[in-house]
């Protein structure tokens, strides 16, 4: 049972160049969500999706591009890297219970833009 | 003001000893509320959810204040294995978005 997995773990770009970050879960999660980490602002979420062919903007979406063809893949690419892009993305994939929305984070990818 | 707000820290405690810290947050339609334990270089993991009348798990203990709205965590008897980030997270009324706190970092002393 994997749960939530990232690909890569780490990954340096130049400015300018695009890449797509993976993620992938295998609990049948209806949601999954993108979010970068910097030191001292806490999580920030990027997109999110409620469900196959249905995505939407979280708070920083800006230069991020996702796509939820699949239950399973929530891909986020970067369109034209910048060092402001530099960060840690950890996916989170969710259910809910009740009123409660639990989510699982995949094990992060640390991106690097020079 | 920021949706949900922690005092970062460091929260400095002895072996043994009890350290417990608030998180306040800004939206009256809030309705779930959870505490997330970060490990150094980590990903978040679900350490427990936060019940209207308060809630224990081993030695930790979870308050809700919804009328100061706040809630708490209490660690009691402290390990060093608790050294962590704790990151208080808020869910609104019918929306599945999260908003995290900056978390409270614990650094338990030997």
């Amino acid at each position: 049972n994997a749960g939530v997995t990232q690909t890569p773990k780490f990954q340096v770009l130049k400015t300018g160049q695009s890449m797509t970050l993976q993620c992938a879960q295998d609990m049948n999660h209806e949601y999954m969500s993108w979010y970068r980490q910097d030191p001292g602002m806490g999580l920030r979420l990027i997109h999110y999706s409620v469900g196959a062919g249905i995505t939407d903007q979280g708070e920083v979406p800006n230069g991020y591009n996702v796509s939820r063809s699949t239950t399973e893949d929530f891909p986020l690419r970067l369109l034209s890297a910048a060092p402001s892009q530099t960060s840690v993305y950890f996916c989170a994939s969710s259910y809910s219970q009740g009123n409660k929305n639990i989510q699982y984070f995949g094990a992060g990818t640390r991106l690097s833009v020079l | 003001r920021k949706e949900v707000e922690q005092d970062p820290g460091p929260f400095n405690v002895p072996e043994g000893a009890t350290v417990a810290f608030n998180c306040t947050y800004s939206n009256s339609a809030s309705q779930s509320f959870f505490w997330y334990r970060q490990d150094c270089r980590k990903e978040p993991k679900l350490l427990m959810s936060v019940y209207s009348s308060g809630n224990e798990d081993g030695r930790f203990t979870a308050q809700l204040n919804r009328a100061s709205q706040y809630i708490s965590l209490l660690i009691r008897d402290s390990k060093l294995s608790d050294s962590a980030t704790y990151l208080c997270v808020v869910n609104r009324r019918g929306n599945n978005r999260l908003a995290f706190g900056k978390g409270n970092q614990v650094v338990v002393i030997p």
